[in-house]
């Protein structure tokens, strides 16, 4: 089966500990996106990678680090830095026009 | 000022009567439209990709349409089971991939 992973699907975390999503992807896709998605709002790109070892940052990039050492993985670590991390966060996959999403992790920080 | 707006926010619906939801854009330069279906907790599933005015695509019950300021997504003849979110994202000419998207039209169909 093709797809995208993520895991875990919920996460909690206390407040000051960095965190880190994973996403998975054997679609064979060059490109690979990380989104946030919270009440109320549209999703909002954190970080983007159109190839290894290469990666932007996107609209809300502060407190988030990332790394695209392999083509099939894009992990996301959310640092203690990140003011309101508490949120729902999806990967995304791409080898043309159409993202395909993964089922998402939902982190909560207290 | 947003880019995307999509409206209404939430519709709700009986079985059979069939609506549409909009979703307007202020981008530049388009260089493709995304309708996606999202489930409460769940990824957003792709639905269709429109590139140009007057493009149409249709899947089952549903309908997207393109024109050069907004889209539509169609539904004709709803069931409980098209319950979801809909979110409508556009890509840019000239951008990396990047989609911009919209807030989501929440849909409730009530048997």
């Amino acid at each position: 089966d093709g797809g995208i992973t993520q895991s875990p699907k919920y996460l909690f975390r206390k407040e000051g500990q960095n965190v880190t999503l994973s996403c998975e992807q054997n679609l064979n896709h060059d490109a690979m996106y990380w989104y946030r998605q919270d009440p109320g709002q549209g999703l909002r790109l954190i970080y983007y990678s159109q190839i290894v070892n290469d990666f932007q940052k996107g609209d809300i990039a502060e407190g988030y680090s990332v790394s695209r050492e392999k083509k099939e993985s894009f992990p996301l670590t959310v640092t203690s830095a990140q003011k309101n991390p508490t949120a729902f966060y999806l990967c995304a996959s791409s080898n043309s026009y159409e993202q395909y999403f993964g089922p998402g992790t939902r982190l909560t920080v207290t | 000022e947003d880019q995307v707006t999509q409206s209404p926010e939430a519709l709700r619906l009986q079985e059979g009567e069939s609506s549409s939801l909009n979703c307007s854009y202020t981008v530049s330069g388009l260089r493709g439209l995304f309708w996606y279906r999202q489930d409460p907790g769940k990824g957003p599933e792709f639905l269709f990709t429109l590139y140009s005015a007057g493009e149409e695509k249709e899947k089952e019950r549903l309908k997207a349409t393109l024109t050069k300021k907004e889209s539509f997504l169609h539904i004709t003849a709803p069931k409980p089971e098209d319950s979801a979110t809909y979110l409508c994202a556009v890509q840019e000419r000239g951008s990396q991939g990047n989609l911009i998207f919209g807030k989501g039209t929440k849909l409730s169909v009530k048997p």
